[in-house]
């Protein structure tokens, strides 16, 4: 059975902080993992993508990936206050359009 | 905008009502999808059309019906739902391979009376 557990949060950080989001799995065929923020009233938009196991950094943000532990972490280095946001995981096991699997969401607070 | 739009934003419907959602991309996208987002809880993946070919039913209710005359337009029609089919249902597109990722719609309210 797809599962992907998230902690719903919320977090609360003050501004300049370094987040640490996490996802744990529990189906070792997913390969393709996502991380999407999404603002009140808004749909989610895409962060992250990262393919097997291993780092990507893209400006603040950080994604990483642990297969044999099945936990995937987004790292949002000086965090801002416009980074308040749901930020979501998702995966999946194959490239092409089969559909996501995604996580709860993590609610995430930046105070001034 | 993301390049995907649905329309309404907001919709209150009965349960004896017929409604339809729209999504509209112009992305060139090959893919779309809705998904349904219900408070805490995963966003519920409920189909998948490739090239205009629904290729996935994720055991969703046939009060909910969806349509797509082309790669560029995806309807959900809506009939005899019940409140707790109330939530946010969203659009979103994605070539096959998709490698940057889904772009997602804003999403309309749903809320069923």
């Amino acid at each position: 059975q797809k599962e992907v557990e998230q902690d719903p949060g919320p977090l609360s950080v003050p501004e300049g902080a370094i987040v640490s989001l996490n996802c744990t799995y529990s189906n070792s065929a997913f390969q393709y993992f996502m991380w999407y923020r999404q603002y009140s009233r808004k749909g989610p938009e895409l962060l992250m993508y990262t393919y097997s196991s291993g780092n990507k950094e893209d400006g603040r943000f950080t994604a990483q990936v642990d297969k044999s532990s099945k936990y995937i972490s987004l790292f949002i280095r000086d965090s801002q206050p416009s980074d308040s946001a749901t930020y979501l995981c998702a995966m999946s096991e194959g490239g092409g359009a089969d559909g996501l699997t995604f996580g709860k969401g993590t609610h995430l607070i930046i105070q001034p | 905008e993301t390049g995907v739009t649905q329309t309404p934003r907001h919709l209150v419907m009965g349960m004896t009502n017929k409604k339809s959602l729209k999504c509209e991309q112009h992305l060139g996208h090959n893919a779309m999808y809705w998904y349904k987002q219900s408070a805490k809880k995963p966003l519920e993946l409920m189909f998948v059309y490739n090239f205009k070919e629904q290729t996935e039913n994720n055991s969703v209710p046939s009060r909910f019906s969806p349509e797509c005359p082309n790669s560029s337009h995806l309807f959900l029609h809506l009939h005899t739902l019940q409140p707790e089919d109330s939530a946010l249902y969203l659009c979103a597109s994605s070539p096959l391979n998709y490698g940057d990722g889904y772009t997602f719609g804003s999403g309309t309210r749903l809320t069923v009376v």
